[in-house]
């Protein structure tokens, strides 16, 4: 099956610090999701993007549909521990008709240090 | 409140073993998908239902059977559980045209 990289694989930050992660693939996507897993939970949608070089902000985090549609990106500022978890982008392909997949990415793990 | 709600929450077993997940939504939700978190592998799709009575294979089917006879229900059966498929299992839906996901807590199995 597709599978999107994501990278990095994990950090490990100072509270305070700016965060950046990306997922690429050959693919072209119609819609980008980032989730965040928590500790022990299912993931949680934090941003959904739906259209090129579109950029959202939620609080803190930020992150952007890439102009090519094969990538994306999030970004988290000032970092809090409360931000640590896993992070999985995903995005939705085409399959025909009003079919749609959504794949995810290998997911990255924060750990952020108080 | 809005809940993927996925029994149990963690399992162990022995090999060849039959065993059963449960999955619940109360969204009134037409999908619903059963995925497989393992490391460095993200989320992958093992099955998927549209609606009731219709099921399709994800990615990785090999070894899980579902069935969905009611809108709300979504099983995982494993019929004879290997080691390989100690993992950790999340249920998630959606509406029939949203890309947007709800997770479950998930279940974590050991397959001994």
């Amino acid at each position: 099956g597709q599978q999107l990289n994501q990278s990095p694989q994990s950090m490990f930050i100072q509270e305070g610090e700016d965060v950046s992660m990306n997922c690429t693939s050959s693919s072209i996507f119609n819609t980008w999701l980032w989730y965040k897993q928590d500790p022990g939970e299912g993931p949680v949608l934090l941003i959904a993007l739906y259209k090129a070089g579109e950029l959202t902000s939620n609080g803190r985090l930020t992150a952007q549909f890439g102009i090519t549609r094969k990538d994306s990106f999030l970004n988290i500022s000032a970092s809090i521990p409360s931000d640590v978890g896993i992070y999985f982008c995903a995005g939705q392909i085409a399959l025909g008709g009003a079919t749609n997949k959504l794949i995810f990415g290998t997911g990255t793990l924060l750990a952020v240090q108080p | 409140e809005a809940q993927v709600t996925q029994n149990p929450r963690y399992l162990i077993t022995v090999t060849g073993k039959k065993l059963t997940v449960t999955c619940s939504q109360n969204m009134n939700h037409e999908y619903m998908s059963w995925y497989r978190q393992d490391p460095g592998l993200g989320l992958r799709q093992i099955y998927y239902s549209m609606n009731v009575e219709v099921t399709d294979k994800g990615d990785v089917p090999e070894g899980y059977k579902v069935s969905r006879k009611e809108k709300r229900n979504f099983p995982l059966i494993l019929e004879s559980p290997s080691p390989n498929q100690t993992s950790l299992y999340f249920c998630a839906t959606r509406t029939a045209y949203n890309e947007k996901l709800f997770f479950g807590s998930g279940t974590q199995l050991s397959v001994l």
